[in-house]
């Protein structure tokens, strides 16, 4: 496997509080990208980052934000957390994604479960 | 638009037939294409990926793909399923004007029956 953590692996949280998500990769890859899997949907991109402190919005940003600080760590943040937040999130990373071309390698999944 | 689409929720085979899986996209440019597999309680791994060249793709754990241009499907098959081959996958498309999103199928559940 790839050398991406995730953390934690599982959370419970109450609606309405910040929740913060963190990725970290051992593989010095330059593009992070954070993904929801749900039942139906497969999965959605959240955000993305293409280099420290480069990041961009993807099709399902509302509610949540992102930081990149370092070149191994992607933080998602749930600024206030919705039960439509639920889900199982991933990471993922890629070496180049300028063009496309590059598969993505994935972490294990944070599931989250907001009551 | 980019989109991508997996036509069946589930496949169900026996062990020692030839599976396959479908998909189909629709890209503006030209298309990237990927196959992931997702066992239980695990991220994505990738199998395989169409860039260019022979529409033949070989990959991981004997898989292949074949893409098809006029029918815009890219299904995955194996001439031999194994138990273990059991799990979900996903195809997922880039396309040379998409830049960093891929988007991603559904997901098919593969059962490979003993």
């Amino acid at each position: 496997d790839a050398g991406i953590t995730q953390s934690p692996r599982h959370k419970v949280t109450e609606t309405g509080t910040p929740v913060t998500l963190r990725c970290h990769q051992t593989e010095n890859h330059r593009y992070m990208y954070w993904y929801r899997q749900d039942p139906g949907h497969g999965l959605r991109l959240i955000h993305y980052s293409y280099g420290v402190k480069d990041t961009d919005k993807g099709e399902v940003s509302d509610g949540y934000s992102v930081s990149r600080s370092k070149t191994e760590d992607f933080l998602l943040t749930l600024e206030s957390a919705t039960s439509s937040q639920t889900s199982v999130y991933f990471c993922a990373i890629s070496e180049s994604g300028s063009i496309g071309r590059e598969e993505q390698y994935f972490g294990p999944g944070t599931r989250l479960t907001v009551t | 638009a980019q989109s991508v689409a997996q036509p069946e929720d589930q496949v169900n085979v026996a062990e020692g037939n030839p599976l396959t899986v479908k998909c189909t996209y629709s890209v503006s440019g030209n298309p990237y294409l990927f196959w992931y597999v997702q066992y239980p309680n695990r991220g994505l791994q990738f199998l395989l990926k169409y860039i260019t060249g022979d529409n033949l793709v070989k990959g991981s754990y004997g898989f292949e793909a074949e893409f098809n241009k006029s029918q815009t499907s890219f299904h995955l098959k194996k001439p031999s399923a194994l138990v273990s081959d059991s799990a979900l996958y996903f195809c997922a498309v880039r396309d040379e004007t998409g830049g960093f999103k891929t988007i991603f199928g559904a997901g098919t559940r593969l059962f490979v029956k003993a």
